[in-house]
């Protein structure tokens, strides 16, 4: 079945370090790819998606490009900030069936300190 | 409303109690899905419905679950029975299309169930 494997956390970084969390994936066919935020306290957010090999999703200085040949699809941002502080999910929707749910990575927990 | 209401916010439950968890999704949006969240984990499906149908139910753990969406807005998810693994986070999500890979789900803030 779908699944995706995200890097484990916590992750501690100082204020305008340069963030990359990981993100891999097993599925069938063609999936969309998101990356969902979780900040303290809130509900889920996305944050930013690709729909197809090669495009890249940017959203709040976040980017992650969609690499079919290594069907990754990890997270960077250049310079972190403290309220960048929260847990980030990789997830994937494949299409086709009924499979219009979401599956989910596991989280990686991100503190940024000041 | 302006986003995805869920109530309660907090429950505790007892061992063997049943209990009734309340999304009101986005006015106007067709698609509307359950998660389970356990502790540390990312979010597992539960089900999905698209209006007042039920069009995939195949993430329910066990016959004790079951959701409904009777007038295709509000939904309730109920757990008979409750057992001490089903303590979780119940997240709904709305969306607002009716399918597809790349619709954009909008969560609540979920309902964090205890049970003793």
């Amino acid at each position: 079945g779908d699944s995706v494997t995200q890097m484990e956390g916590p992750v501690t970084l100082s204020e305008e370090a340069f963030l990359t969390i990981n993100c891999t994936y097993t599925a069938t066919g063609y999936p969309s790819l998101f990356w969902y935020v979780q900040y303290p306290g809130e509900g889920l957010q996305l944050l930013l998606k690709a729909t197809k090999a090669d495009d890249k999703g940017s959203n709040k200085g976040f980017e992650a490009t969609y690499r079919k040949e290594t069907t990754s699809f990890h997270l960077e941002k250049g310079s972190v900030q403290v309220s960048d502080s929260a847990v980030y999910f990789c997830a994937l929707s494949a299409l086709g069936g009924s499979a219009r749910q979401l599956t989910f990575g596991s989280g990686t927990q991100l503190t940024v300190l000041p | 409303g302006a986003g995805v209401s869920q109530s309660p916010r907090y429950k505790v439950a007892k061992r063997g109690q049943d209990v009734a968890l309340r999304c009101d999704p986005i006015s106007g949006h067709v698609s509307l899905f359950w998660y389970q969240q356990a502790l540390g984990q990312g979010p597992e499906f539960l089900t999905y419905f698209q209006n007042e149908a039920q069009l995939d139910k195949s993430g329910l753990p066990s016959d004790r679950f079951f959701a409904e969406r009777p007038e295709g807005s509000v939904s309730t998810l109920k757990i008979q029975r409750t057992q001490q693994e089903d303590s979780a986070v119940y997240l709904c999500a709305s969306s607002l299309g009716g399918g597809g890979g790349a619709v954009q789900l909008f969560f609540g803030p979920g309902t964090r169930l205890t049970v003793l």
